[in-house]
């Protein structure tokens, strides 16, 4: 069975463009997690979904950030318009029902220059 | 004080010791944990779990848990090569309802060398 799969794997843009991440979640899985990895804070929830609806963003930083799932099996991270700041790698992860063991996507390595 | 706090090392043992990592966590009332590794460049995966006071091994991993100290460890026996990699500490939120809050800590960095 395929794991999550998430593109693009590599992301390079410039200042103000806008970036979208995309990811597919383990078929049969109803929770889907957003986090971002930097070496200065680690690994940070941005936002999660179950069964598509969207649980909790506390950890979105800010309105140029939002997220969507609008079916079981795809969801986007999209970054408008892009800062150098949020330059890092980006990892989306999906569980099954109680949300404990989650599993991580390959990831995305968003630069942003 | 952070969530979660780890000694981001990096610890270095050599082949066949035991390597000791080990975490603390700020909300008493936390009542899941877990131990992710993560190879340089890959994403975490997870390796353990515990959700009690006391010990839980599985092959050369234990992990331990002291909820009065807020205190969960990892203890690798008979270190290998290939287990060189940064461990993460996760911490499931116990309040609110947001039941898939993790918290991670940053990460301790493990060299084992042969």
């Amino acid at each position: 069975d395929a794991g999550v799969i998430q593109s693009p794997r590599h992301e390079v843009t410039e200042m103000g463009q806008e970036v979208t991440l995309r990811c597919k979640p383990i078929s049969g899985h109803d929770y889907l997690f957003w986090y971002r990895q930097t070496m200065m804070r680690g690994l940070e929830l941005l936002i999660y979904f179950n069964n598509n609806v969207p649980i909790d963003d506390s950890g979105m930083p800010e309105d140029r950030f939002s997220a969507k799932m609008p079916n079981a099996s795809f969801s986007t991270l999209k970054i408008q318009p892009s800062e150098p700041r949020d330059s890092a790698v980006y990892f989306c992860a999906s569980s099954f029902r109680t949300a404990i063991t989650q599993f991580f996507g390959p990831g995305t390595r968003l630069t942003v220059l | 004080q952070k969530e979660v706090e780890q000694n981001s090392g990096p610890l270095s043992v050599p082949e066949g010791a035991i390597a000791s990592l080990n975490c603390t966590y700020s909300d008493r009332g936390s009542q899941s944990f877990f131990w992710y590794r993560q190879y340089s460049g890959k994403s975490p995966e997870l390796i353990m779990s515990i959700y009690s006071n006391g010990d839980k091994e599985d092959g050369r991993f234990t992990a331990q848990l002291n909820k009065a100290s807020q205190y969960v460890s990892l203890l690798i026996r008979d270190s290998q090569p290939s287990d060189s990699a940064t461990y993460l500490c996760a911490v499931k939120r116990a309040y609110g309802g947001s039941q898939g809050n993790l918290i991670f800590g940053k990460g301790t960095k493990l060299s084992v060398k042969p």
